[in-house]
């Protein structure tokens, strides 16, 4: 049981938009920046968001992060087949002093 | 270009030992905290250890407390994960990543770059 909370998956039509949640607490969320990372099985993991919607170069801007209270939400527009893989949310928990991820969100582009 | 390259995964019996290391360039090395982090079959990412650039600080998570240490070597821009009292649920891919923005009261910390990572099987 992860500390925060993803969908296990989504989906979309090629073109369409896509959101993916995380959920956590004020020890972790509510009181830290947030990252997320796109992770492809058998691959490096790619950082997409930081300070919780800062892009880093390379990363086209059909990707978007925010963060509300305690929930983060990356979203994800134009859905390309390339951009199916496993989406992670994760940031600092304070209470437990431990980095913590979400439980990954898969996504399929139909 | 940064680039991480782990190696020294394999199979090991429960009770065993492992050292993984993770061979760094493409940028100064001391400057920058760095991270392990697993991925068991199945399941998701699991952060399981940090240190600080110039190693003397060091973060574990709860699940390889007291049976894992990270350190490193920055004359050979290195990080290693020294894993003791292997357990079958240790068995992942396991990845190096530089990790930015750790290690100050208000610092929150995340992973730039990751490696390709290695994997360990824990098992009889």
């Amino acid at each position: 049981q992860s500390v925060l909370t993803q969908p296990p998956s989504v989906s979309a039509a090629p073109g369409q938009k896509v959101t993916i949640s995380c959920s956590g607490s004020s020890s972790n969320i509510g009181n830290n920046y947030v990252s997320w990372y796109q992770h492809l099985p058998g691959t490096a993991p790619k950082l997409l968001f930081y300070d919780n919607n800062k892009r880093p170069s390379g990363i086209p801007d059909r990707f978007s992060g925010s963060k509300s209270g305690t929930s983060a939400t990356l979203g994800i527009t134009g859905l390309q087949t390339g951009d199916e893989a496993d989406y992670y949310c994760g940031t600092w928990d304070s209470s437990l002093s431990v980095w913590v991820f979400g439980g990954g969100t898969k996504l399929t582009v139909l | 270009e940064v680039q991480l390259l782990e190696s020294g995964g394999g199979l090991v019996q429960p009770g065993g030992s492992l050292r993984l290391s993770c061979a760094a360039s493409g940028f100064i090395f001391s400057s920058y905290a760095m991270s392990w982090v697993r991925q068991a079959p199945g399941k998701g990412l699991e952060w399981v250890s940090a240190i600080s650039g110039s190693g003397g600080t060091t973060y574990y998570g709860d699940s390889v407390k007291g049976r894992f240490t990270i350190s490193r070597d920055n004359s050979r821009d290195t990080l290693y994960l020294q894993m003791d009292s292997l357990r079958a649920e240790d068995t992942a891919v396991y990845y190096c990543a530089k990790t930015e923005d750790w290690g100050s009261p208000t610092a929150t910390g995340y992973f730039d770059y990751w490696g390709q990572g290695t994997l360990v099987t824990v098992s009889s």
